[in-house]
């Protein structure tokens, strides 16, 4: 068993759409949580960091963590096509940040 | 600007060449690690360094050697490539304080093919 699922998809919304994107993990030592977006032919890029249990919200992009059921969130309002993209979570713990497979997102106009 | 660099953007070589593939960081990060991207597989990672002269293994750290003699450079050797090694390599770099980690930059990769 991995110790980040995350589903591949892809995932295709029309503009405007609300997107959830979500990730599941076995391991209780994580403790960092990021969402992190990756344009075709370019490195990823840090979207949302999150500590804690709860809701980060910065803009149109809401980060959600549940600890107890071992379950991240990320929810994108509005969605344009500039948010085609894929989207990867990712979890630290003693060093080492150990990403999902990445969800490939397409907002159609 | 911020940034951390990776050199050469694409390379193809031949089995058993030895390569290099240098990245750099002008933030003055502790924490440097690399990366491989694999359709399928996502992103793995291949070693990472807590500071100078610091480095440790990742999760497939097999035919790849890393050295940090310097805080801003984090190269990635080859020794004898192999077609298995074609791969999509990202450099990644972050601030630490204490166990703290505050988001990873990444470089914009390297495309390696190995005939």
């Amino acid at each position: 068993q991995k110790e980040v699922e995350q589903d591949p998809g892809p995932l295709s919304v029309p503009e405007g759409a609300i997107v959830s994107l979500n990730c599941t993990y076995s391991n209780s030592a994580f403790q960092y949580f990021m969402w992190y977006r990756q344009y075709s032919r370019k490195g990823p890029e840090l979207l949302m960091y999150t500590y804690s249990s709860g809701n980060k919200e910065d803009g149109r992009f809401t980060a959600q963590v549940d600890k107890s059921s071992k379950y991240i969130s990320l929810f994108i309002r509005d969605s344009q096509p500039s948010d085609s993209a894929t989207y990867l979570c990712a979890m630290s713990r003693a060093g080492k940040l150990i990403f999902g497979q990445g969800t490939e997102l397409s907002v159609k106009p | 600007e911020a940034q951390v660099t990776q050199n050469p953007r694409y390379l193809i070589t031949v089995t058993g060449k030895k390569l290099t593939v240098t990245c750099s960081q002008n933030m003055n990060h502790e924490y440097m690690s690399w990366y491989r991207q694999d359709p399928g597989l996502g992103l793995r990672q291949i070693y990472y360094s807590m500071n100078v002269e610091v480095t440790d293994k990742g999760d497939v750290p097999e035919g790849y050697k890393v050295s940090r003699k310097e805080k801003r450079n984090f190269p990635l050797i080859l020794e004898s490539p192999s077609p298995n090694q074609t791969s999509l390599y990202f450099c990644a770099s972050s601030l630490t304080v204490g166990s703290s980690y505050y988001g990873y930059t990444f470089g914009s990769g390297t495309r390696l093919t190995v005939v």
